[in-house]
C-alpha cells in the first residue's frame, strides 16, 4: 500500500509569487489534514478535510493560503502571494477516520521564499 | 485549550542506556495521546498510542509509554538505545473537540552517543 505522498519535496520562490503543493493521501482515507513546521517552532495544524469538504480551517493564517480537495482524493494548498514567514515544512497526513485513528504522515514539502 | 509540552529540545544518552523523553499535556477532557518519531528527511511515524484502556502502552522499536492522569505526564522510554534511535520525536495530543486534530509538542532531538 502506497503511504502518503508530497510534491514537490523542496520549493524556493521569491516573496510575492505563487506556489502550490500537492498530497496525495493513501487510497481511501476520507480524512487529511495540512499541518506546518515553521524553523524551530512547534508542527501546527492548518486545516483538515473530509472527503471534499473542509471541517476545520481554524489553522489557515490568512487569506492568502487557499487549500482544496476536488473529489476527494488529492489536495492542494496554494500561497498567494507567498510572504517571507511563509518558510517552513508543510506536512499532510490522512486517516481513515477520526478519534484514535493513526494519522500517516507525507514527507512533507520544504518551502522556501526568499 | 489543549497544549503539549516537552522537557528538553535536545537529549544525549550513550548506546545502550535508558532513553526517557518527557511529555505532559494539558487537555479538559480525557486525552487521546501519540508519540511520533520523524528520522532525517522521511516524514513522522507512528511510535505509540494512547487511547483507552491499559495505560503503559508499547510501540514499535521497543519504545513504551506509560499515560499517568494524576502527572498530566505521557513520557517515552526504552531500556536501551541503539544508534538507529537517533531522530526527532514528537508528543501529541488528538484535540476530540475540533476535528481530532494532532497539537504537537516542540519537539525532541534525541542523540545517541557510540
Amino acid at each position: 500500500e502506497a503511504g502518503v505522498t508530497q510534491f514537490p519535496s523542496h520549493s524556493v520562490i521569491e516573496k510575492g509569487q505563487t506556489v502550490t503543493l500537492r498530497c496525495d493521501p493513501i487510497s481511501g482515507h476520507d480524512n487529511l489534514y495540512w499541518y506546518r513546521r515553521v524553523m524551530g517552532k512547534e508542527i501546527k495544524f492548518l486545516l483538515h478535510f473530509v472527503k471534499e469538504s473542509k471541517q476545520d480551517e481554524s489553522g489557515m493564517p490568512n487569506n492568502r493560503f487557499l487549500a482544496e480537495r476536488t473529489g476527494g482524493t488529492y489536495s492542494t494548498l496554494k500561497v498567494q502571494p507567498a510572504e517571507l514567514e511563509d518558510s517552513g515544512v508543510y506536512f499532510c497526513a490522512s486517516s481513515s477516520g477520526q478519534g484514535g485513528y493513526e494519522q500517516y504522515f507525507g514527507p512533507g514539502t520544504r518551502l522556501t521564499v526568499t | 485549550a489543549q497544549s503539549v509540552t516537552q522537557l528538553g529540545s535536545h537529549v544525549s544518552v550513550s548506546e545502550g542506556a535508558l532513553v526517557l523523553l518527557r511529555c505532559n499535556y494539558s487537555s479538559s477532557v480525557p486525552p487521546y495521546l501519540f508519540w511520533y518519531v520523524q528520522y532525517p528527511n522521511q516524514g513522522l511515524q507512528l511510535l505509540l498510542k494512547y487511547t483507552t484502556g491499559a495505560t503503559l502502552v508499547k510501540g514499535i522499536n521497543g519504545f513504551e509509554a506509560e499515560f499517568k492522569k494524576s502527572e498530566t505526564s505521557f513520557h517515552l522510554t526504552k531500556p536501551s538505545a541503539h544508534m538507529s534511535d537517533a531522530a526527532e520525536y514528537f508528543c501529541a495530543v488528538s484535540d476530540r473537540r475540533s476535528s481530532y486534530k494532532l497539537i504537537f509538542g516542540s519537539g525532541t532531538r534525541l542523540l545517541v552517543r557510540p
